[in-house]
């Protein structure tokens, strides 16, 4: 799987848009992108996914630039829920395939 | 929406002890997961399996075996506990062969050995 980097951490004003940074140069053609967040003592949970084209779904938007060696994840209006460590992950999918989490970026929502 | 949930949130033990942790999922998924994560090392696979009665190793199955007896339970068990098996140990599942595979996660137990 390709590798990511992600800054370790952002701070963002609650009710403003978090924009989060993934760069995955080495991306292969058959790599999605993925992006997953956990919150302190909970489990990891999926936010969104895409290949070559921007998706949305109710939690988040996802930009992925048309070289795709970077993303964006968009979190349109950040609440205080949504301080959480954010994973950047890129993966072919197969039925068994794991999940490998980098560092990530640590969000931090701001009052 | 997809439920995983695990036994224990929080399990003290004792060195020696043989510790069964369980996971249920409620979406007929064929594919189970068992990870620990740690600080600085991020999520490790210990065993996953992709069918009732069948399992494969992940990247760090010493001291460790599973059970699928039905497909919605898959057990994690520690034949003798060691406290470098201090961890949170997640659960995870996903449908199989389809074109957009998605793990998703249960919450996760926080096991400590003493």
């Amino acid at each position: 799987d390709a590798k990511t980097t992600q800054p370790p951490s952002m701070d963002c004003a609650e009710g403003r848009a978090a924009n989060l940074p993934c760069n995955h140069s080495t991306i292969s053609g058959n790599e999605y992108v993925y992006w997953y967040r956990q919150i302190h003592s909970q489990g990891p949970q999926y936010i969104i996914h895409g290949l070559k084209n921007n998706e949305t779904n109710e939690m988040a938007s996802l930009i992925i630039t048309e070289d795709r060696k970077s993303s964006t994840l968009i979190l349109p209006h950040a609440t205080l829920r949504d301080t959480a460590v954010y994973y950047c992950i890129v993966r072919v999918e197969t039925s068994y395939d794991k999940v490998i989490f980098g560092p990530g970026t640590s969000l931090s929502v701001i009052p | 929406d997809v439920k995983v949930t695990q036994s224990s949130r929080y399990l003290v033990k004792r060195t020696g002890e043989k510790v069964f942790l369980e996971c249920v999922q409620d979406m007929d998924h064929e594919n189970m997961f068992w990870y620990r994560q740690d600080p600085g090392l991020g999520l490790r696979l210990i065993y996953f399996s992709y069918d009732v009665k069948m399992k494969e190793k992940g990247d760090i199955p010493e001291g460790y075996s599973v059970s699928r007896e039905k497909k919605e339970r898959f057990s994690l068990i520690l034949e003798s506990a060691s406290t470098n098996q201090t961890s949170m140990y997640l659960c995870a599942s996903s449908l199989s062969g389809g074109a957009l595979e998605t793990q998703y996660f249960g919450p996760g137990t926080r096991l400590l050995v003493l």
